[in-house]
């Protein structure tokens, strides 16, 4: 079942310039995972944060979680060609046994 | 540099026919998953499995069976294969006990049945 919902669907920046992406869910969460997915590969693990946790750094990744309204934010800055892919949040919920859920994904394309 | 691998990266079927998936890990992990991935639909859950020869039903189950026989590989099994299950199939694995490196997924397999 569809848990995340990636807000927007389809987003295209000009090299250089930040994108942000959101996801929502419906139920309460143990962590939430970003992932990306280059053109026809498998998903590939960027960053994990956890329900006790607000905002989370890694490289050029920004992630932000709001529990209370159910939402999480992935910003990418000074975006690279190399950056496009369609991008996933899941949601690990507790009694899941860390099965994740996906999100339909944000398609990301950077223009150089 | 760990991985999973998924032992086709393309494959085209006829219908009808028996289809074996093949999945294979490296990293010692407890759970093993099969995705399909659709177009407009994202990432649905076909199995899973938590150990050896233990296997979970996901949320699309029908017409699949799966297979653990050992710890590192988890083959998917298309019975009678058909059409709709025309797809891009991913196979991921996961720690049991540390969850903060999350899933790692394997290459894909497109599948086409004609």
């Amino acid at each position: 079942s569809q848990q995340g919902e990636e807000d927007p669907q389809a987003l295209s920046i000009q090299e250089g310039e930040n994108a942000t992406m959101n996801c929502s869910y419906k139920t309460s969460i143990n962590n939430l995972q970003w992932y990306r997915q280059n053109s026809g590969r498998g998903l590939v693990h960027l960053i994990l944060i956890r329900s006790n946790e607000r905002e989370k750094h890694s490289g050029r990744l920004r992630v932000t979680l709001d529990t209370s309204k159910k939402s999480s934010s992935l910003l990418i800055t000074a975006s690279r060609a190399a950056d496009t892919a369609s991008y996933f949040c899941a949601t690990d919920a507790p009694g899941s046994a860390r099965q994740l859920t996906f999100g339909s994904g944000t398609q990301l394309t950077v223009l150089p | 540099d760990v991985k999973v691998t998924q032992s086709s990266r393309y494959l085209v079927k006829r219908t009808g026919e028996k289809v074996f998936l093949e999945c294979v890990q490296d990293m010692d992990h407890e759970n093993m998953f099969w995705y399909r991935q659709d177009p407009g639909l994202g990432l649905r859950l076909i199995y899973f499995s938590y150990d050896v020869k233990m296997k979970e039903k996901g949320d699309i189950p029908e017409g699949y069976s799966v297979s653990r026989e050992k710890k590192e590989r988890f083959s998917l099994i298309l019975e009678s294969a058909s059409t709709n299950q025309t797809s891009m199939y991913l196979c991921a694995s996961s720690s049991a006990y540390d969850s903060f490196y999350g899933y790692t997924f394997g290459s894909g397999t497109r599948l086409t049945v004609v």
